[in-house]
């Protein structure tokens, strides 16, 4: 099956500071890799998602970055605030799996 | 109506008890999906409704059984489950089976006595 790693499984970073967080797939088929927001006790939001036709995709502080070749993207968070500490889902397509979903990373912005 | 809502937002449920969990949409999506998220685990797919037709079922037991009245409906039913299917039941919805956007409910949280 599809394998999706993420790292790292957990980050601190002091507000304002960035944040990265890097997911690798194994099948280069995939053409789709979304990344999910996950507040405690709240619904997987969709946050940011890139298709492979482009390298880079930014939406105000958030940012995705895609390296087909290598088989990673990666998300990034600028100017983090204590409202981005959440758990963060990488996600993808594999065969007729809608999405498989790398373990997450805790995120803690620490004021 | 960007939303999918779920109901019940908590359930507890005995092993011997039938109950159902509904999930609803109103953005016209043609494809819904039934996830089981563990605590700090990542959601894990259960069922796949592309068009009204279950199209995955992830080696789900029995003991879970999805139902899609319509294309803005989905049911999960539930019935002699075991304590360890307690956790996070996720809906979610997207325009089509494949590379889209999926759309999360927020979620009903049942616990299996």
């Amino acid at each position: 099956g599809e394998n999706v790693e993420q790292h790292p499984s957990t980050l601190s970073v002091q507000e304002g500071d960035s944040a990265v967080i890097k997911c690798t797939y194994s099948d280069s088929a995939s053409n789709y890799f979304p990344w999910y927001k996950q507040e405690l006790g709240k619904r997987p939001q969709l946050i940011i998602d890139i298709r492979s036709n482009v390298g880079e995709k930014k939406d105000q502080r958030i940012a995705v970055t895609l390296n087909k070749t290598a088989k990673h993207f990666s998300l990034h968070i600028t100017e983090t605030q204590p409202e981005d500490s959440a758990v963060y889902f990488c996600a993808v397509p594999f065969g007729n799996t809608p999405l498989v979903f790398g373990k997450g990373t805790r995120l803690s912005v620490i004021a | 109506d960007t939303e999918v809502t779920q109901t019940p937002k908590h359930l507890v449920m005995g092993m011997t008890n039938k109950k159902s969990l509904k999930c609803e949409q109103h953005m016209g999506h043609r494809a819904m999906y039934w996830y089981k998220q563990k605590a700090k685990k990542p959601p894990e797919l259960m069922f796949v409704y592309s068009y009204e037709k279950l199209s995955i079922n992830e080696s789900v037991p029995s003991r879970f059984s999805p139902e899609c009245p319509n294309s803005s409906l989905l049911n999960l039913h539930l019935h002699a489950l075991q304590p360890e299917d307690s956790a996070l039941y996720l809906c979610a919805s997207s325009h089509g089976q494949g590379e889209y956007e999926q759309y999360f409910g927020p979620g009903t949280r049942l616990t299996v006595t």
